[in-house]
C-alpha cells in the first residue's frame, strides 16, 4: 500500500521560519511534490523533488531523502497569508498519493 | 480555458439519487484525474484518465462510481444512489501527457457534495 504522512496541524509566528515534515512508503516513486490549499480553495503547486537535496524557490524550500522517505517543506519570514494546510503527495507512475496535509497557523 | 473549470461548485442531493460532476480541463491537457477530499483529510485518488488509452480506475471507491471522457476533453464522474459517505469535495485535475517537474498538476476549484 501506499503511506504518507505528515504532522495534522502546527503554530507559527508570523516572520518565523517553519518547517513540515512529510514521510513516505510508497510502492514506486517518480517525484514528492508539495502542494498549498487554503480554506475552500483547490490546492495549488508549490515545489517538486525527484533528487535528494534541497530546492529553494523564494521563501519556501522542500528537501528530499530517497533513501529515507523523507521530505521536508521550509518556509522562511512567515506571512499571514502562509496559513493554509500543506500537502505532500509522492508521484507513483502518473498517480499522486497524497498525505493528510498539515494545517499550519501563522499567529501575529 | 485558461484553468480547469468544475461544475457545479455545489450540489445538494437527497441519498438515493444519481448525480453528475463535470471538469473541463485545460485546453491541450491529455491528462485528466479525479479526486476526492473528504471534511479533514487528505486527497483520494478517483481515477485517471490519459490520452485515448484506458482509464485507471483502480481509486473507484464502488461500482456506484463511474467516470468517462468523451472527445479527450471534457469528464464526467457519475455517482449513482448517492449514500451520505459520498459527501465530499470531487476536484478535478490535468497535465501534459503526465504531471510535470514544473508544476504538477492544475486543480480545479472543485465540487462539493452533499448528500441529505
Amino acid at each position: 500500500g501506499q503511506n504518507i504522512d505528515q504532522p495534522t496541524e502546527m503554530t507559527a509566528t508570523e516572520g518565523a521560519i517553519v518547517q513540515i515534515n512529510c514521510t513516505y512508503q510508497t510502492s514506486g516513486f517518480n517525484g514528492l511534490f508539495w502542494y498549498q490549499q487554503h480554506a475552500g480553495e483547490a490546492p495549488t503547486f508549490l515545489s517538486y523533488n525527484v533528487l535528494d537535496g534541497l530546492e529553494e524557490k523564494g521563501r519556501f524550500s522542500s528537501f528530499l531523502s530517497r533513501s529515507k522517505g523523507y521530505s521536508y517543506l521550509l518556509l522562511k519570514e512567515l506571512q499571514m497569508k502562509d496559513s493554509a494546510s500543506y500537502l505532500c503527495a509522492v508521484n507513483n507512475f502518473n498517480k499522486f498519493y497524497f498525505g493528510s496535509g498539515t494545517k499550519l497557523n501563522v499567529k501575529p | 480555458g485558461a484553468g480547469v473549470s468544475q461544475s457545479p461548485s455545489n450540489k445538494v442531493t437527497e441519498k438515493g439519487k444519481d448525480v453528475e460532476l463535470r471538469c473541463d480541463p485545460i485546453s491541450g491537457h491529455t491528462a485528466l484525474y479525479w479526486y476526492r477530499q473528504s471534511l479533514g483529510q487528505g486527497l483520494e485518488f478517483l481515477i485517471y484518465f490519459q490520452g485515448n488509452s484506458a482509464p485507471d480506475k483502480s481509486g473507484l471507491p464502488s461500482d456506484r462510481f463511474s467516470a468517462e471522457r468523451t472527445g479527450g476533453s471534457v469528464s464526467t464522474l457519475t455517482i449513482q444512489r448517492t449514500q451520505q459517505e459520498d459527501s465530499a469535495v470531487y476536484l478535478c485535475a490535468s497535465s501534459l501527457v503526465r504531471a510535470q517537474a514544473n508544476y504538477g498538476y492544475t486543480f480545479g476549484s472543485g465540487t462539493r457534495l452533499t448528500v441529505v
